[in-house]
């Protein structure tokens, strides 16, 4: 099955920096979305993008198929922010289920 | 907007002790799918549910486990005998279109 890989797995910010995680994964995608698992464990969709570009609010992310990556970017960071992103993917396995496969996450600390 | 609910949100119980953790997804989604996820690790699927069957699972579901659509609206897992490595969290998903939308996860916990 399709592999997802995230880097950095760990990144410490002060808040007001920037940042971008990144998402590689192993085959053609039908499905890319990026998540923050907050504090609580929720597992809030951040975005839906199996290619280009979206931003919502300080968030956007981009993905190019093509190369097989997805970029997340985070602007102004704010504490609130804290938490592990996951990158999820889909690959078409002919079932037709769309299951997502998950990478490790990018735990993310923003400290005031 | 509309969301997947789970309930409970917690559960403890005692090892062989069957579980049922409820799910109710978007309303007009037709796919339906469970993710657990152990703690500190990433989450993993265990199965999807497609038109009243189960479209596909992973080596992860094995026989103690099963889903059932009960009525229009509930969607359940159900562990059979529980196991110390069955605590995790467990999150239901639904599906329209591209996007898979979760619910908030119910924490089992077996001792």
């Amino acid at each position: 099955g399709i592999q997802v890989e995230q880097s950095p797995p760990d990144l410490i910010l002060q808040e007001g920096a920037n940042s971008t995680l990144r998402c590689n994964f192993s085959d053609s995608v039908n499905n890319l979305q990026w998540f923050h698992q907050n504090p609580w464990g929720q597992l809030i969709n951040l975005f839906y993008i199996p290619s280009g570009t979206k931003q919502n609010g300080r968030l956007s992310a981009t993905t190019v198929a093509t190369e097989r990556y997805s970029l997340l970017y985070i602007s102004s960071s704010q504490t609130t922010d804290s938490g592990v992103y996951f990158c999820a993917a889909n690959a078409y396995s002919g079932a037709g289920s769309y299951q997502l496969t998950f990478g490790k996450g990018t735990k993310l600390s923003v400290i005031p | 907007e509309p969301e997947v609910t789970q309930t409970p949100s917690h559960q403890v119980t005692q090892m062989g002790q069957e579980v049922i953790l409820r799910c109710v997804p978007i309303s007009n989604h037709l796919y339906f799918y469970w993710y657990r996820q152990i703690l500190g690790q990433k989450v993993e699927f265990l199965v999807s549910f497609y038109n009243n069957e189960i479209s596909e699972k992973s080596e992860i579901f094995d026989d103690q486990f099963s889903v059932e659509r009960p009525d229009g609206s509930n969607f359940t897992l159900k562990i059979r005998s529980t196991k110390l490595e069955d605590s995790a969290m467990y999150f239901c998903a639904s599906r329209e279109g591209g996007t898979q939308y979760f619910g908030p996860g119910t924490r089992l916990t077996v001792l």
